[in-house]
């Protein structure tokens, strides 16, 4: 059964604080691996999109990276504006257009 | 682009009520997804149409739930009769093609509760 699973949960960091959070998932072939952001009250916001292993990207103080295994969503120097909820998806092959999320973690960067 | 409308924003019925949540996908979106999000269960995919014909079903959760996709502007998600259960927050979600991992964009979501 495809899985994605986020830690930690929750992350609670000073302004200026790097940090990471993960993402391990469980796939039958892997079409496109998903980081959203999240706004209390508000849809996901979309991040990045990776395909294959070895592949990064970056967005201000994010970088996003994949291995075969589990996505790291990297916080370079976080700021108060970064605390929101991240959330990680896959799209497996064979599964047209269905994403299957995480439960997400939540992030506080306190000033 | 205004991106992906959604109305009513919030929603408050009493239990055994009709209610109807609306769509509308950003232009040109081949992909409509109907998600809905709750503390317990997370993000999870409802229903999704491809050129307006549902595609799969599988996620929904039983018979009082319906999906229809009338035309590439619109589409309905229906639950009768609700249940307290059924309070959660529906996301809709467009996308122009899926063949590789296509962003699906969100929209704001209804928060529905279900007294």
């Amino acid at each position: 059964e495809d899985q994605v699973t986020q830690s930690p949960e929750a992350l609670r960091l000073q302004e200026g604080e790097s940090s990471s959070l993960n993402c391990s998932y469980t796939v039958s072939g892997l079409r496109g691996l998903f980081w959203y952001r999240q706004d209390p009250g508000k849809g996901p916001e979309f991040l990045f999109t990776l395909y294959s292993a070895g592949e990064e990207k970056e967005k201000e103080r994010l970088k996003a990276t994949l291995t075969k295994k589990e996505s790291f969503l990297h916080i370079t120097a976080p700021k108060p504006e970064d605390s929101a909820t991240y959330l990680c998806a896959v799209q497996a092959r064979g599964n047209t257009g269905k994403l299957i999320f995480g439960q997400g973690t939540t992030l506080q960067v306190k000033p | 682009d205004a991106g992906v409308i959604q109305s009513p924003r919030h929603e408050v019925t009493e239990m055994g009520q009709e209610v109807t949540l609306r769509c509308k996908p950003i232009s040109g979106h081949d992909y409509l997804f109907w998600y809905r999000q709750t503390m317990m269960r997370g993000l999870e995919l409802l229903i999704y149409f491809n050129n307006n014909v549902p595609i799969d079903d599988s996620g929904m959760p039983e018979d009082r739930f319906s999906a229809k996709m009338p035309n590439a502007s619109f589409s309905t998600l229906k639950i009768q009769p609700s249940e307290p259960r059924d309070s959660a927050v529906y996301f809709c979600a467009s996308s122009p093609l899926v063949s590789r991992g296509e962003t699906q964009y969100f929209g704001p979501g209804t928060r529905l509760l279900v007294l």
